[in-house]
């Protein structure tokens, strides 16, 4: 079963503008994790947020966690056509170092 | 430095034949992960090794089996194949057991199609 739903399932906007994705989980986690997947190959491991912690940055992404809310999202600045892929968001409850994947955003960027 | 690695990329098989699929952790990682991701379904958790022991395990039926060799290489064995067994399986590894901590590191995958 998914812990995870992400919003929006699919999202296309223009090479330049910003793309938001949300992730929404159901139990108390450990971390969040963000991975990038392209054209069903192999997860490229983007961000890591802990539990105890509220925003993070890394180059072009930005990812906030608000744990009273059982939510998460991430933020890709001025998009590039190679930021097409599907990305997933996958929480670690502390349950045996399984990750638990939301259903995944497809992110199409035009250019 | 080799990311984790996955043999074969492509694998067909027919219905109650067993399939094997490998995986090779980044050089330094003990732990390492099985992943199902099948159209409809989404990315669920199937095993994970460390230190040669299976130490957690998804809802999969027992015909899902795995080890871990002494280089931490892992292998997956599925038996009895089913057509709902089709599906990429991904591979991940780990530097140990403490997954607050520990990122999972994916492979590239193996398709499996069971005809």
């Amino acid at each position: 079963s998914q812990q995870g739903e992400e919003d929006p399932q699919a999202l296309s906007i223009q090479e330049g503008e910003n793309a938001t994705m949300n992730c929404s989980y159901k139990t108390s986690i450990n971390n969040l994790q963000w991975y990038r997947q392209n054209s069903g190959r192999g997860l490229v491991h983007l961000i890591l947020i802990r539990s105890n912690e509220r925003e993070k940055h890394s180059g072009r992404l930005r990812v906030t966690l608000d744990t009273s809310k059982k939510s998460s999202s991430l933020l890709i600045t001025a998009s590039r056509a190679a930021d097409t892929a599907s990305y997933f968001c996958a929480t670690d409850a502390g349950a045996g170092n399984m990750l638990t994947f939301g259903g995944g955003t497809r992110l199409m960027v035009k250019p | 430095e080799a990311g984790v690695t996955q043999s074969p990329t492509h694998l067909i098989k027919t219905r109650g034949q067993q399939a094997t699929l490998r995986c090779s952790p980044i050089s330094g990682h003990t732990s390492v992960y099985w992943y199902q991701q099948a159209l409809g379904l989404g990315l669920q958790f199937l095993l994970w090794y460390d230190e040669g022991e299976e130490r957690n395990r998804g809802n999969f039926p027992p015909r899902f089996s795995g080890r871990q060799f002494p280089n931490y290489s892992s292998e997956l064995n599925v038996n009895a194949l089913e057509l709902e067994d089709s599906a990429l399986y991904l591979c991940a590894s780990s530097l140990g057991q403490s997954s607050s901590t520990d990122t999972q590191y994916f492979g590239p995958g193996t398709r499996l199609t069971v005809l």
